[in-house]
């Protein structure tokens, strides 16, 4: 089946320092991808909507300024989280379509930590 | 933002019983799926079933959806402990759409 990769895995980082994650679609050309964000204990968040070659959409709560997206190519999307802060400590989890199928390929996801 | 609620929202069994997820939905769907995840890890996909599907099979794994209802069950027959795990259903509104999560349902299954 289709594959997503995240990479790090895993990000321990100071507070006010910008972590950039990679997502990318390995045997197949997504159009859009989307971002979601995890908490202990919770499920899955939407965040964004990433589409290629042009501005993301933003789920409401979401600051576009802090969360950076940017999808350059059909099989490549990254999220920066600019000046992390302990609140952004969190599960990021990135998924693609691989079309014309209709399941959503997960990514591995990413833990992140801010101290 | 979030679809619906997945109840229960913990269960605990023994092996070999059968363990029944349910989850509702709010907005009209084109597909409903279902993801396990262990903990700390990622999501593993376990069925796909389309809005003008009643009833899936896939193994151990029996789903239904009502959509007058907006509901959909999944069903996990003689269970193993390797089965515990979170499951969440997921639903989207269309091609290109994304996913919306359910709140989940802990799944603990003892041996």
């Amino acid at each position: 089946g289709a594959v997503v990769s995240q990479h790090p895995s895993r990000v321990i980082c100071k507070s006010g320092t910008s972590v950039k994650i990679e997502c990318r679609s390995l045997d197949f050309q997504a159009t859009t991808m989307f971002w979601y964000r995890q908490f202990p204990k919770q499920s899955l968040m939407l965040m964004a909507t990433s589409n290629e070659g042009s501005k993301a959409t933003y789920e409401q709560g979401v600051e576009k300024d802090k969360f950076l997206i940017n999808h350059a190519s059909l099989t490549l999307s990254t999220l920066t989280v600019a000046s992390a802060h302990p609140e952004d400590s969190s599960f990021y989890i990135c998924s693609a379509r691989d079309y014309p199928q209709e399941t959503q390929y997960f990514g591995p996801g990413t833990r992140l930590l801010v101290l | 933002s979030q679809q619906g609620e997945e109840d229960p929202q913990a269960l605990s069994i023994q092996e070999g019983e059968n363990a029944t997820m349910n989850c509702s939905y709010k907005t009209s769907i084109n597909n409903l799926q279902w993801y396990r995840q262990n903990s700390g890890r990622g999501l593993v996909h376990l069925i796909l079933i389309r809005s003008n599907e009643r009833e899936k099979h896939s193994g151990r794994l029996r789903v239904t959806l009502d959509t007058s209802k907006k509901s959909s069950s999944l069903l996990i027959t003689a269970s193993r402990a390797a089965d515990t795990a979170s499951y969440f259903c997921a639903t989207d509104a269309g091609p290109g759409t994304a996913l919306i999560f359910g709140k989940g349902t802990t799944l603990s299954v003892s041996s």
